[in-house]
């Protein structure tokens, strides 16, 4: 089945231990992309990454890293979380990413910071 | 830059009402646009897509007609079911240019359909 699979589903930790939300797809997609969705604030991009090793910021980078080394894998990493990165955050993937291609979303990890 | 506004929810319906939910946007040159649907506890999937001025985007029962005109791609669905209770995005892209690898989306509007 083709899906995108996001790991935890839920994840409560503590300010500055560092965590990695991982991504993955099997469906052969070149383009990868993280998002948080926040009450009234809708769904705001983190990061995107193009095809292997080619990443770019989004909308709200800051406090987060990610990489690409393999074409199925994209992990988040928040290197020292803070309680305003608590949100919902889902990962996504296409077939291409300037192409009208519809963005396949894994089901969320729901990151809460104390 | 790139912006979508849809209308605030939340939107309550009786089974088998007509549904129109709002989206108006902001974009240089000539975008592509959807609506997403997110059904709860699970991520978004895509509902229908429009790629260029008058053409209407169907499935399930929805449409949406990209007016350039208006700069609108309004949702709509002439009788709802139970079923459709989620939350709608709208959402663009832009037609080129870094930013075309970019989906901005607009803050959601959540229908909920009683019955």
């Amino acid at each position: 089945e083709a899906q995108v699979t996001q790991n935890p589903r839920y994840l409560i930790t503590v300010t500055g231990k560092k965590l990695t939300v991982t991504c993955s797809q099997n469906m052969n997609h070149e383009y990868m992309s993280w998002y948080r969705q926040d009450p009234g604030l809708g769904l705001r991009q983190i990061y995107y990454s193009m095809n292997v090793e080619v990443t770019d910021k989004g909308d709200v980078p800051e406090g987060y890293k990610v990489s690409r080394k393999e074409k199925r894998n994209f992990p988040l990493i928040l290197e020292s979380p803070s309680p305003n990165q608590t949100s919902l955050y889902f990962c996504a993937s296409s077939s291409r990413g300037q192409d009208n291609s519809p963005l396949h979303f894994g089901n969320g990890t729901r990151l809460t910071v104390t | 830059g790139n912006s979508v506004t849809q209308m605030e929810g939340p939107v309550t319906l009786s089974e088998e009402a007509f549904l129109t939910i709002n989206c108006t946007y902001t974009a240089t040159g000539y975008p592509s646009l959807f609506w997403y649907v997110q059904y709860p506890g699970e991520g978004l999937q895509l509902l229908l897509k429009a790629t260029k001025a008058d053409d209407k985007g169907s499935n399930k029962g929805f449409e949406a007609t990209y007016r350039k005109e208006t700069t609108s791609f309004h949702l709509e669905k002439g009788s709802v079911q139970v079923s459709d209770s989620a939350v709608y995005f709208c959402a663009l892209r832009a037609g080129s240019g870094a930013g075309s690898y970019q989906l901005t989306f607009g803050k959601g509007t959540k229908l909920s359909v009683i019955p």
